[in-house]
């Protein structure tokens, strides 16, 4: 079955660690996109990529880190730069142009 | 910058009623998005309006899409408790030559017995 996969479900995260959440979609899609969601709020963007080795920052892109080698991979590092990075992470893809983005199951991190 | 606000941004409602949510963005945008997130899960894509005067309907929702008004609508009809979620709205906007999702706050919905 086609679909984006996030692992894992679950981070936890000492301070001062650099942290890799997954993202592999199987769905063919150009675009792929990072949100962070917080308590009771919306979805606000990380990263997103169009092409495979290109990416550009969204909103909130300090502290984090991307990377796109290959099309179906788009996994997103949370650095130790990132002061509060607990929260409930959200990797999409799309086909670029009109279509919706499709979302995974999400990595939920929380700091110890 | 593209700003989404979506109102209200907490809704309780009995079984049976009708309501609407509202979606409301400021810059020139044809492509509106809905989406569903139950507790703790990930979106679940419902709509897809892609031009000015859009309607799509599912069971009890319909979603509708005024471009020149930048608004969308959510109508909920005859609630029942299953449609208890929230609901996001989202807008797509080019940047340079990529297009991006912007995503309102979120109503959360609870249909009461």
């Amino acid at each position: 079955d086609g679909g984006i996969t996030q692992s894992p479900k679950y981070l936890f995260r000492k301070e001062g660690q650099n942290v890799t959440l997954s993202c592999e979609q199987n769905l063919n899609h150009d675009a792929m996109y990072w949100y962070r969601q917080d308590p009771g709020q919306g979805l606000r963007l990380i990263y997103y990529s169009q092409i495979v080795n290109d990416f550009q920052k969204g909103d909130i892109a300090e502290g984090y880190s991307v990377s796109r080698e290959k099309k179906e991979s788009f996994p997103l590092t949370v650095t130790s730069a990132q002061k509060n990075p607990t929260a409930f992470y959200l990797c999409a893809s799309r086909v670029t142009g009109d279509t919706e983005a499709f979302f995974g199951q999400g990595t939920r991190l929380t700091v110890v | 910058e593209l700003k989404v606000e979506q109102n209200p941004l907490f809704l309780s409602m009995q079984e049976g009623k009708n309501y609407t949510i509202y979606c409301n963005y400021s810059t020139t945008s044809d492509r509106l998005y809905w989406y569903r997130q139950d507790p703790g899960k990930s979106l679940e894509s419902l709509f897809v309006l892609l031009s000015n005067g859009a309607v799509k309907q599912e069971g009890r929702l319909m979603a509708s899409l005024d471009t020149k008004a930048r608004l969308s609508t959510l109508h909920i009809t005859a609630a029942v408790h299953d449609l208890s979620a929230t609901y996001f709205c989202a807008v797509a906007s080019r940047s340079g030559s990529a297009r991006q999702l912007t995503f309102g706050s979120g109503t959360q919905l609870t249909v009461l017995p």
